[in-house]
């Protein structure tokens, strides 16, 4: 049983286009955390939100504590935009959805 | 720079045959931990520690054995590696100050033959 579902699996997107990444979660948190995983395999931390929204460049993530449910957007995507989105609940012990394949064609 | 270093970045062996992947950090994080990525199955963590001597299980920790004799070292070690131990492994650690962070290791691919 997975306590972190991500939507959609897969995405594949022109560049340019707006990306929405969801995630849902069961469990009870204090914040959750994005991360961005490239086809070589590294994996980077690029937010972590307790309540509201943050930014960095042309990603936006929101979080809402009460309805268990996060979003990434990302504005005006890009090629190089082309990795695995993966959310995780935070707390000693993490929960990761199963991750967010995406695809920006030039 | 900050980092996390894992080795060895790829390992083939035997069924049994014991194992280690060392995992070090630089950055005087108190908690580490490792975890295994599976297609379609995603991360799931293996074992945590919230600092020296300090371990504990996470959700899939069967057959794993974890020490945390100093900071900046968490090794995961498999006594008796089977197939179904074939993945891919990081470590990663926490940093609290101000928003808290994940730092990952770059993955030890493990085939268990």
């Amino acid at each position: 049983k997975n306590e972190v579902e991500q939507s959609p699996q897969n995405l594949t997107a022109q560049e340019g286009e707006f990306i929405t990444i969801n995630c849902s979660y069961s469990v009870g948190i204090s914040a959750l955390h994005w991360l961005q995983q490239h086809p070589g395999g590294g994996i980077v931390s690029l937010f972590m939100l307790s309540s509201g929204k943050k930014k960095h460049g042309r990603l936006i993530a929101t979080i809402n504590i009460q309805e268990k449910h996060s979003s990434l957007h990302i504005t005006a995507s890009h090629p190089r935009d082309s990795a695995v989105y993966i959310c995780a609940t935070t707390g000693n012990q993490f929960y990761f959805g199963t991750g967010t394949s995406l695809t920006v064609i030039p | 720079e900050a980092q996390v270093t894992q080795n060895p970045r790829y390992l083939i062996t035997v069924t049994g045959k014991k194992l280690t992947v060392t995992c070090s950090q630089n950055m005087n994080h108190e908690y580490m931990s490792w975890y295994r990525q599976d297609p379609g199955l995603g991360l799931r963590q293996i074992y945590y520690s919230m600092n020296v001597e300090v371990t504990d299980k996470g959700d899939v920790p069967e057959g794993y054995k974890v020490s945390r004799k100093e900071k900046r070292n968490f090794p995961l070690i498999l006594e008796s590696p089977s197939p179904n131990q074939t993945s891919l492994y990081f470590c990663a650690t926490r940093s609290w100050t101000g928003d808290e962070k994940l730092f990952f290791g770059s993955g030890t691919q493990l085939s268990v033959l």
